[in-house]
């Protein structure tokens, strides 16, 4: 079964600090993850996602995220902090690698960031 | 980018009464689109994966009586929340996957619809 977990539910940082959204994933099999941010009143947007390519992946806005087996776990981070950066933020684990055709997406509960001038 | 219009993004009803959600992309063809739930301070919960032109596939514990999905053309997919109860009060989003003759995982979200029942 796949799941993800993220494990703050809210993380607060200050404008120019180094944000980090930790995020735990299980699955059966390689997973494919991927961070997606949503901003108020908007709709899901794609940060980046990894499917068994290079294990650190670059995404938009300066994001990335560091696929780490080991310790299942698929870090955002960002090394600076900018105010427009504040919004919830998921980390999502899909079922597609393991063969499935439908592709679905299973979503941690969500971080909130708030980032402080 | 891909554009997915969902409305409407914001409706209020009274309990009993049925509403209706549409999920449309607007410059690509979507043979599969996905609703998700979502209740305040949780995350997105899958409902059902929608394919054109078949009936949909439910996630355990979703009721498919309840929530109606039709997937009639490439471009549209509805989901019609019947006899809403004040419990079906939530956030719901959909997202969309554009048809380039493979499997892709890119999907396009919509901006979601905020469902009051009073």
């Amino acid at each position: 079964a796949q799941s993800v977990t993220q494990l703050d539910s809210h993380v607060s940082v200050s404008e120019g600090t180094p944000v980090l959204l930790r995020c735990n994933y299980s699955s059966s099999y390689s997973p494919s993850l991927f961070w997606y941010v949503q901003h108020p009143n908007k709709g899901l947007q794609l940060l980046l996602k990894y499917t068994s390519a290079a294990t650190l992946v670059k995404g938009i806005n300066g994001f990335e995220a560091e696929f780490k087996k080991s310790e299942t776990s698929f870090h955002l981070t960002k090394p600076s902090a900018h105010m427009s950066d504040a919004a919830e933020y998921f980390c999502v684990v899909s079922d597609l690698s393991r063969g499935s055709t439908l592709g679905r997406l299973y979503f941690g509960r969500g971080t909130q960031l708030t980032v402080w001038p | 980018g891909a554009v997915v219009s969902q409305h409407p993004s914001w409706v209020i009803c009274k309990s009993g009464t049925s509403v209706k959600i549409e999920c449309r992309s607007l410059d690509f063809q979507a043979t599969t689109m996905f609703w998700y739930r979502q209740f305040p301070k949780q995350s997105l919960m899958l409902m059902a994966t929608s394919n054109e032109g078949s009936k949909a596939t439910y996630e355990q514990g979703v009721e498919k009586d309840k929530f109606l999905i039709n997937h009639a053309s490439l471009t549209l997919s509805t989901l019609t929340v019947t006899s809403a109860h004040p419990e079906d009060s939530s956030f719901y989003i959909c997202s969309a996957r554009p048809y380039r003759g493979t499997v892709s995982e890119k999907l396009f979200f919509g901006s979601g619809t905020q469902l009051s029942v009073l």
